[in-house]
C-alpha cells in the first residue's frame, strides 16, 4: 500500500515550457487535491476533485490545469511555466465528505522555473 | 485575509518539557480542525484532529484544545522529544457552505526541541 505518490520528485523548467505532474493514490479515495507550498505561506489549494471526471478551482488556480480521468490519478498541468510557479507541490487525497477524515499527502514535487 | 493564523513562526523547547503551539481562526463556520506535522523534504502527515463539538482530544503525548468562543486552538506535546522537531500546520474546514470540506492551512510553526 504505497499511499499517495507523486512523479517527478524534482524538475527544472525554463520559462514558457510546459509539464505535467502526476499524483496517484491506491486507497480508493474519492477526493484529491493539489497544493503549493511557498516559504512563509503555508499550503495553498490550487485545484481539487471530488470524484472521477470532476475538477474544481481552489484558492490559487491561475496558470494551472488539472484532470481526473481515473479515480486513482490526478494530474496537474502547467501550460506555460513562469518563475512565480517555482514552488513545492503536494498532492493529497481524502476518503470522502461523509465523515470528518483527514487528507493524506504525497512526498511533494520541487519545481524550479528559470 | 487569513482565516487560519499561526502567529508564532518558530518555537524552541527543551527536551522533556511541554510544547504549546497556538492557532487562531476567524471563520465561525469552521467545525473541524486538524494538526499536521511536516519534516523537511517530506509531505505533511496527519497528527490529531478535533471536532467543534468537543473541547479536547488526546492521543498519547499530543492533546488538542479548542476554545470556540475565542476561536482558538492549541496543540500540547508532553513530554517533547527531539524527534518532534518539525513544522506544525494548523488546518480548519467547514462541512457546510459549499466548501466541500476543503482545508484552510495556517502558515506553520517550526518547533525545535533541544536535547
Amino acid at each position: 500500500n504505497a499511499g499517495v505518490t507523486q512523479t517527478p520528485k524534482f524538475r527544472v523548467l525554463k520559462t514558457g515550457q510546459s509539464m505535467t505532474l502526476l499524483c496517484a493514490q491506491d486507497m480508493n479515495h474519492e477526493y484529491m487535491y493539489w497544493y503549493r507550498q511557498d516559504p512563509g505561506m503555508g499550503l495553498r489549494l490550487i485545484h481539487y476533485s471530488v470524484g472521477e471526471g470532476t475538477t474544481a478551482k481552489g484558492e490559487v488556480p491561475d496558470g494551472y490545469n488539472v484532470s481526473r480521468l481515473k479515480k486513482q490519478n490526478f494530474l496537474l498541468g502547467l501550460e506555460s511555466a513562469a518563475p512565480s510557479q517555482t514552488s513545492v507541490y503536494f498532492c493529497a487525497s481524502r476518503k470522502g465528505l461523509i465523515s470528518y477524515n483527514e487528507q493524506f499527502f504525497g512526498p511533494g514535487t520541487r519545481l524550479t522555473v528559470l | 485575509d487569513q482565516q487560519v493564523k499561526q502567529n508564532s513562526p518558530s518555537l524552541s523547547v527543551q527536551e522533556g518539557r511541554i510544547s504549546i503551539l497556538n492557532c487562531d481562526y476567524t471563520n465561525s463556520m469552521f467545525d473541524y480542525f486538524l494538526w499536521y506535522k511536516k519534516y523537511p523534504a517530506e509531505g505533511p502527515t496527519f497528527l490529531i484532529s478535533i471536532s467543534s463539538i468537543k473541547d479536547k482530544n488526546e492521543d498519547g503525548r499530543f492533546t488538542v484544545f479548542l476554545n470556540k468562543s475565542a476561536k482558538h486552538l492549541s496543540l500540547h506535546i508532553v513530554p517533547s522529544q527531539p524527534g518532534d522537531s518539525a513544522v506544525y500546520f494548523c488546518a480548519a474546514s467547514a462541512r457546510m457552505g459549499g466548501s466541500q470540506g476543503n482545508l484552510i492551512f495556517g502558515k506553520g510553526t517550526k518547533l525545535s526541541v533541544k536535547p
